[in-house]
């Protein structure tokens, strides 16, 4: 696609329900993470997917947060029993080879536990 | 692991002025130092990077500069114009792991 597409853009859940969050990477980038931006924070590091090797998931906060990539493309960030403090912009970017690389970012999921 | 300092958190210039940014990291094996923009309610996009094998870089009216023997690096806005009203955030890669990103910085461009 032209961009790193991200979805649903919007997502309210109730407080302990779990949600997935859907990220597309540009087509041929083989580098994709996750932030987390509460609002009007800076950009908090999560998880990160470099080809075939292992993720560095150093920055997820709780064992609720998880994530996956499959066949090297499309990711999926998933929180568990959510809770209030959950509620921010998730971003998901990617870039061609690695982080010190340009990352393009998508425009975000954001979400809202009530 | 990597840790980013930014300031000033707000800063506001007249339109026509010069904004200065200003980044610091503590690990040295840092090497690649991107500085992205974010529009109200966009995604942050890419203005200008810098790496460690270069002291000073510039395009147009952004430049970046880096002091790797102290550990700073900051970005430098001249001739400052309403559509550069955004939030700056620098940030700072050492291979090891992902993109440590600053707390950011709200530019104001009064017109």
């Amino acid at each position: 696609g032209a961009g790193v597409s991200q979805s649903p853009s919007n997502k309210v859940t109730e407080k302990g329900k779990d949600v997935e969050l859907r990220c597309d990477p540009i087509s041929g980038h083989t580098a994709l993470y996750w932030y987390r931006q509460s609002l009007g924070q800076g950009l908090e590091f999560l998880i990160y997917f470099q080809g075939n090797s292992a993720p560095d998931k150093s920055g997820l906060p709780s064992d609720r947060f998880s994530a996956e990539r499959t066949g090297g493309s499309v990711s999926t960030l998933t929180i568990q029993r959510t809770q209030q403090e959950d509620s921010a912009v998730y971003l998901c970017a990617s870039s061609l080879t690695g982080m010190n690389t340009e990352a393009f970012f998508g425009q975000g999921t954001r979400l809202t536990v009530v | 692991g990597e840790n980013v300092e930014q300031h000033p958190s707000t800063l506001s210039v007249q339109e026509g002025d010069s904004a200065v940014i200003k980044c610091t990291y503590s690990d040295s094996a840092s090497n690649y130092f991107p500085w992205y923009k974010q529009e109200l309610g966009k995604r942050p996009q890419l203005i200008i990077d810098i790496r460690s094998n270069v002291g000073e870089k510039k395009d147009q009216r952004i430049a970046v500069t880096l002091n790797k023997t102290a550990k700073h690096f900051s970005l430098h806005i001249t001739e400052t114009q309403p559509e550069d009203s955004a939030v700056y955030f620098c940030a700072a890669y050492t291979g090891r792991r992902a993109l440590t990103f600053g707390s950011g910085t709200r530019l104001q461009v009064q017109p």
